[in-house]
């Protein structure tokens, strides 16, 4: 059973782009949420999708969008890229109601490098 | 979701016991612990969660005291593999917390030879 994928691994963009980053969620969770982690910094929450809507945000601006497929999948947008985007950009699956407490799973995450 | 605080950095020797404290002193009654760690440039990795009793799993134990107001993580036999930043979170359970967690500083454990 696959854990969570990301993709890509690294990514190099120049100031002012557009950047998509990618997430396939474990097998049998539902809602993926997305952080981003500078380096020697904790990871902050950006915002969290389920059915295909983004359910809660962090303090991000709108530069920052996504997307939920319905297969679970999920996409990470950031538009006109600022040298302060340079992140770990980290994916995380659960499920959105369960019988008890779980947990989420985490990617390996995407290092974004913005030039 | 209640604060939670913890050392900056610890250091454990191979094979010794690894205890990581955290305060929790606002927890309120629906909220659980959970412990993940981060092994450098990887992303997080569940360890443990508990609510109120002590907990055991094949990674790691949790102790939670009784006025739930702090908890230790407990590596019974630390090896160089568990050299990580280890985050204590609390959050309320069930519905959409399940993704959405909140990240202190962590600890930094560093084990050695």
């Amino acid at each position: 059973d696959a854990g969570v994928t990301q993709s890509p691994t690294h990514l190099i963009k120049t100031r002012g782009q557009q950047v998509t980053l990618r997430c396939s969620p474990k097998s049998g969770h539902d809602t993926v949420s997305w952080y981003q982690q500078a380096l020697g910094q904790e990871p902050q929450f950006i915002f969290q999708y389920y059915e295909e809507e983004e359910r809660q945000r962090g303090n991000f601006p709108d530069r920052f969008s996504g997307h939920q497929f319905p297969n679970y999948s999920s996409e990470l947008n950031v538009n006109a890229l600022l040298l302060g985007d340079s992140a770990l950009y980290l994916c995380a699956s659960s499920v959105q109601w369960g019988s008890g407490n779980t947990e989420a799973f985490f990617g390996q995450g995407t290092r974004l490098t913005v030039v | 979701d209640a604060k939670t605080t913890q050392p900056t950095s610890m250091d454990c020797a191979e094979g010794r016991a690894a205890n990581l404290p955290c305060n929790h002193s606002t927890i309120s009654g629906n909220e659980y612990v959970y412990w993940y760690r981060q092994i450098h440039s990887q992303g997080p990795q569940y360890i443990i969660h508990g609510l109120k009793n002590n907990e055991t799993n094949e990674m790691a134990s949790l102790i939670i005291t009784e006025d739930r107001k702090s908890s230790t993580l407990i590596l019974p036999h630390a090896t160089l593999r568990d050299t990580a930043v280890y985050y204590c979170i609390v959050r309320v359970g069930g519905g959409t917390s399940y993704g959405k967690l909140t990240f202190g500083q962590g600890t930094i454990l560093t084990v050695h030879p």
